[in-house]
């Protein structure tokens, strides 16, 4: 497709357990963006990958979440000890990029989300 | 630091009449602008953008947004309500300049259409 594609769309956990999110951006972006949004609220900014580096990880909320992005395409971000907490829905974007040539605005294109539920 | 308010939580307007979104920013130097809308159950989904240029932005499903330095806004506005715009919208800030900055987003604010 052609769209920014996550998986899986739901995942429910126990307290505790370890969970990888994906995903996939749109052909040739080079910036990827990861967000946590809870019911009714905006996104919250987390990580922000400008090719294989992360650029900016600064809302990353402890040491239990990490994300890679190894051949700066695909992105994968990890919860480690899961906590109730957690539960949200997890938003990744992409966008062409985010340099400050004024026709790359950094446009994001959102996937649907992966839910995240921890029992 | 870059920030973003939407003061109102719910905007409530008659199907037919003009409505307003609220946004202010603060961000370093000159902004890029963004309005995005989401649906029940759907992603978030690009309304307009203001770079520069022109103060008003014309974007998707007839809205368009004004750009005001002076007052550091950008408020959503649409000129005749739809029911079907019945939503929750969200303004995001950058800035302009940078070449590695982040987009932050508002709180949002839920646009109820009533018939």
């Amino acid at each position: 497709g052609a769209g920014v594609s996550q998986t899986p769309s739901n995942k429910v956990t126990e307290k505790g357990k370890y969970v990888e999110l994906r995903c996939d951006p749109i052909s040739g972006h080079t910036a990827l963006y990861w967000y946590r949004q809870s019911l009714g609220q905006g996104p919250e900014f987390l990580i922000y990958f400008q090719g294989t580096g992360a650029a900016d990880d600064s809302g990353l909320p402890n040491d239990r979440f990490f994300a890679v992005r190894p051949e700066g395409s695909v992105s994968t971000l990890k919860i480690q000890r899961t906590e109730r907490g957690d539960s949200a829905m997890y938003l990744c974007a992409s966008s062409s990029t985010q340099g400050g040539d004024s026709t790359n605005t950094g446009e994001l294109f959102f996937g649907e989300g992966s839910r995240l539920t921890v029992l | 630091a870059q920030s973003v308010a939407q003061p109102e939580d719910q905007v409530n307007v008659a199907e037919g009449n003009p409505l307003t979104v609220k946004c202010t920013y603060s961000v370093s130097g000159n902004p890029y602008l963004f309005w995005y809308v989401q649906y029940p159950n759907r992603g978030l989904q690009f309304l307009l953008k203001y770079i520069t240029g022109d103060n008003l932005v014309k974007g998707s499903y007839g809205f368009e947004a004004e750009f005001n330095k002076s007052q550091t806004s950008f408020h959503l506005k649409k000129p005749s309500a739809l029911v079907s715009d019945s939503a929750l919208y969200f303004c995001a800030v950058r800035p302009g300049y940078s070449s590695a900055s982040k987009i932050i987003f508002g709180s949002g604010t839920r646009l109820s259409i009533r018939p």
